[in-house]
């Protein structure tokens, strides 16, 4: 079955830092890739995604993820966070032998200090 | 345009207790899923609905747990005989289309339900 491993369940930054969340997923094959986030007391909202194409992708609120088919990886990354920033983000995963639902990472609590 | 909604937002029953909670997906979305995202499991898939197709079942952790989809719009989950352990939020999502590559499958999640069994 699926897994989706993400490597920090907690981060917490300054605001300017850079950012980078890890997340592996453990099959191969043609795979959709998303990541949502989960702001503090809101629902989840995607950030961006990946279906095909550049392996960079850019979503909203300058966020970036780059899929890197060899390591299994979609890493997502901010040059500079904001305080508003602070919530948890979850890598999700479709397709691969999940069939069409979502496997999700376990999520990363982003606390971003002002 | 109206995203999707789920009621009640905050459920409390006691322990062998039945609850329905209620999705209504995006308008015109195809696919409907549910998924619980709990303190020790994450968030996990449950089922999901595409068109007139037999759901998938295949993430449903006991036989307590059904759903349905009525007209192809709206779907209840229903939990028989509530258990502790079946305290989680309930998300439902919608997407617009099922079928692999077409490009358009993002699932859009609604504000869930907090349940809470006591």
């Amino acid at each position: 079955a699926q897994s989706v491993s993400q490597h920090n369940h907690h981060v917490i930054l300054s605001e300017a830092a850079s950012l980078e969340l890890g997340c592996n997923y453990s099959y191969g094959g043609t795979v959709n890739l998303f990541w949502y986030v989960q702001y503090p007391g809101q629902h989840l909202q995607l950030l961006l995604k990946y279906f095909s194409g550049d392996p960079l992708v850019k979503g909203i609120k300058g966020f970036e993820a780059e899929f890197i088919k060899s390591k299994f990886s979609f890493n997502l990354r901010k040059p500079s966070v904001q305080w508003s920033d602070t919530a948890e983000y979850f890598c999700a995963v479709r397709g691969g032998n999940a069939g069409n639902m979502l496997t999700f990472g376990g999520g990363t609590r982003l606390m971003v200090k002002p | 345009g109206a995203g999707v909604s789920q009621s009640p937002s905050n459920k409390v029953t006691e322990k062998g207790k039945d609850v329905e909670l209620r999705c209504d997906p995006i308008s015109g979305h195809t696919a409907l899923y549910w998924y619980r995202q709990s303190l020790g499991q994450g968030l996990e898939f449950l089922i999901y609905f595409q068109g007139n197709s037999a759901p998938d079942k295949s993430g449903l952790p006991s036989d307590r747990f059904s759903a349905e989809r009525t007209g192809g719009s709206v779907s209840t989950l229903t939990i028989q005989r509530t258990q502790q352990e079946d305290s989680a939020v309930y998300l439902c999502a919608s997407s617009l289309a099922l079928i692999y590559g077409q490009g358009t499958d993002t699932q859009y999640f609604g504000p869930g339900t907090r349940l809470t069994v006591l």
